[in-house]
């Protein structure tokens, strides 16, 4: 899998964007992104995912550069809850490798 | 329904101690997985279940035993543990496709996981 680089910390206004980038430069055509995020203590919650194309559901925006070497992703109007460890995982298609793997992470403090 | 269940929520036990940790989610996934996480670190793959055979394991120490019985439950059978094996330990699944490939787009849902305290 394509190794990923993050911030390792992040601060937003409650109520304003946040935007969390991630760097997977040696990302290969077959390989999706994903982000998920863990709230203290507890289990890390899916996100939103994406191969090319921009992606949105309710919880967040995903934006994929072109050249598929970056991608941002956007909480349009963050809370106190938004509060937690972002990660970008990068995951290859057919090894038959199954898990995920996690790196650092971007710790996001939404501030009131 | 996209929630996976831990029991117990916290565990405390001694090194000479036998435990278990109990995974269940009923929303017909077949791949099953144990991660553990140390404090300020990021999850580590333990174990992956795959129509309840065990198909990964990543050189996990054997008084960590996994045991899937069912395509909704998973176990990790505890013994002789060590302090270090203090963690939060995660059970997480997913959907595998039906004939059986990898299937990159198989979102995991995880547990709130088992915080367990070795003495």
């Amino acid at each position: 899998d394509a190794k990923t680089t993050q911030p390792p910390s992040m601060d937003c206004a409650e109520g304003r964007a946040a935007n969390l980038p991630c760097n997977h430069s040696t990302i290969s055509g077959n390989e999706y992104v994903y982000w998920y995020r863990q709230i203290h203590s507890q289990g890390p919650q899916y996100i939103i995912h994406g191969l090319k194309n921009n992606e949105t559901n309710e919880m967040a925006s995903l934006i994929i550069t072109e050249d598929r070497k970056s991608s941002t992703l956007i909480l349009p109007h963050a809370t106190l809850r938004d509060t937690a460890v972002y990660y970008c995982i990068v995951r290859v298609v057919g090894t038959g490798r199954r898990a995920l793997t996690f790196g650092s992470g971007t710790r996001l403090q939404v501030q009131p | 329904d996209t929630e996976v269940t831990q029991t117990p929520k916290h565990l405390v036990m001694g090194m000479t101690n036998k435990k278990s940790l109990k995974c269940e989610q009923h929303m017909g996934h077949r791949a099953m997985y144990w991660y553990k996480q140390k404090a300020k670190k990021p999850p580590e793959l333990m174990f992956v279940y795959s129509y309840e055979k065990l198909s990964i394991n990543e050189s996990v120490p054997s008084r960590f035993s996994p045991e899937c019985p069912n395509s909704s439950l998973l176990n990790l059978h505890l013994h002789a543990l060590q302090p270090e094996d203090s963690a939060l330990y995660l059970c997480a699944s997913s959907p595998v496709g039906t004939s059986g490939r990898y299937k990159v787009t198989d979102t995991q849902y995880f547990g709130p996981g088992t915080r367990l305290t070795v003495l």
